[in-house]
């Protein structure tokens, strides 16, 4: 079975700084991979994805993700962050089967400092 | 085009009473999910859909059950409510085909409290 980890559960940055936030996953063949932005009181928004191609995957608000097989991982990056990029952020993996469910990780919430 | 929506946006209740969470979708999506959100746990699959008539179990299904009867709807049910389902509980949808890449479109969610 497929599991996600990502290890940081609060980051907190200062506006204009780079970001970057942790996902590692578990899984036997190649994954699937997500990035939802949840803002507060708000359901789940897709940031980006992966499936196949160019590893370095560009989303939606100038964020970017980076698959790296030899480590499973898939970190998600943004240059300079902005007070409105505060929210939590999840990992989530697919593993194709039918129905396309999701695993997610346990979140990250991010905090910008101003 | 309103997407995913869920009634109610907020309820509690007190333990042992039943209630119904619905979801809807207007964008013709074969799939549909629901799932409960925890702190530190991320989000969990409770029961998920395929298509119209057809309901499967996920990750965490004991205390729920569910039905399609129309397939922009999504019903999530508790017989019995227990403190242990105080959560937000997401419901989401996503085209089938297309491979396993395709989206899940999120409702706003549903906060529950067990008294």
């Amino acid at each position: 079975a497929q599991s996600v980890t990502q290890p940081d559960i609060h980051i907190t940055v200062s506006e204009g700084a780079s970001l970057e936030l942790r996902c590692n996953y578990s899984y036997g063949a190649t994954p699937y991979l997500f990035w939802y932005v949840q803002s507060p009181g708000q359901g789940l928004q897709l940031l980006l994805k992966y499936f196949s191609g160019d590893t370095l995957v560009q989303g939606i608000k100038g964020f970017e993700a980076e698959f790296k097989r030899s480590q499973s991982s898939f970190n998600l990056r943004k240059p300079s962050v902005h007070w409105s990029d505060a929210a939590e952020y999840f990992c989530a993996v697919g593993a194709g089967n039918a129905g396309n469910m999701l695993t997610f990780g346990g979140g990250t919430r991010l905090m910008v400092k101003p | 085009n309103a997407g995913v929506t869920q009634t109610p946006k907020f309820r509690v209740l007190k333990t042992g009473q039943s209630m119904t969470l619905l979801c809807a979708q207007d964008m013709n999506h074969e799939y549909m999910y629901w799932y409960r959100q925890d702190p530190g746990m991320g989000l969990r699959l409770i029961h998920y859909s395929v298509g119209e008539g057809t309901t499967a179990k996920g990750e965490v299904p004991d205390g729920y059950n569910v039905s399609r009867l129309k397939k922009q709807n999504f019903l999530l049910g508790l017989e019995s409510a227990a403190p242990s389902q105080t959560s937000v509980y997401f419901c989401a949808s996503s085209q089938s085909g297309g491979g396993p890449g395709v989206d899940q479109y999120f409702g706003p969610g549903t906060r529950l409290l067990v008294l």
